[in-house]
């Protein structure tokens, strides 16, 4: 499977700052997305990061609040904006590869505290 | 919207019992995949599954593609300590985004 890094692994940040979050893939990789888990829950797609272009969001989600860049095929930033506590979560980056675009290889994740 | 029913929704066994987790849904997917997560740590892909009534192996794990495409179950035989931790299914439905639709996930924990 594609190895997976995400930066930083965790975070403290202040309420009404912002934080990005990088994804890093070593090898091409078709599709990549990025998820949220809030403490005790299952996982939520935010959105769809397209390549060179917007990315695609789910219900609930909004390109201000979650702003998305793809720049490559290997590479990923999801920026949580404003935060609030509600914001305290698990940011999780996961990929499709090449020729298994049915099977999605998450990242470590990004524990974001917003205090 | 497509959702998930997975269940149970935690188990508390001995070592070296069989486990079984299952989940449901309302509407047809195309593909069911089963994931493990240890704490501090992103989801495992641990089997996936793409044609109804597939039964497919990954060692002491099992999982089958239900035959109406609207569920999947996953057993695990001879648990062991390291099986500890949570699994969640996930679905692609008809639309072939590649958009995953995760269940609520079963809490395993194994007594040595």
């Amino acid at each position: 499977s594609a190895v997976i890094s995400q930066k930083p692994s965790r975070d403290i940040c202040q309420r009404g700052t912002s934080l990005t979050i990088q994804c890093q893939v070593d090898s091409q990789v078709t599709m990549m997305f990025w998820y949220r888990q809030q403490p005790g829950q299952s996982l939520t797609l935010i959105a769809t990061a397209n390549q060179g272009s917007e990315a695609t969001y789910e219900s609930g989600f909004v390109i201000d609040k979650f702003p998305i860049s793809r720049p490559n095929l290997t590479f990923s930033t999801l920026t949580v904006s404003n935060m609030s506590p509600e914001d305290s979560s698990i940011y999780l980056c996961s990929v499709t590869r090449v020729g298994l675009t049915y099977e999605q290889y998450f990242g470590p994740g990004t524990r974001l505290t917003v205090t | 919207g497509q959702q998930l029913n997975q269940s149970p929704q935690s188990m508390f066994i001995q070592e070296g019992e069989d486990v079984s987790m299952n989940c449901t849904s309302s509407s047809i997917f195309n593909t069911w995949l089963w994931y493990k997560q240890d704490p501090g740590e992103g989801p495992v892909l641990l089997i996936a599954l793409y044609k109804a009534g597939e039964l497919t192996s990954n060692g002491r794990l099992t999982a089958q593609f239900g035959i109406t495409r609207k569920d999947s179950f996953l057993n695990i035989s001879a648990s062991i300590p390291s099986d500890v931790g949570i699994y969640f299914c996930a679905g692609q439905g008809s639309s072939n985004t590649g958009k995953l639709i995760f269940g609520q996930g079963t809490t395993l924990q194994v007594k040595p």
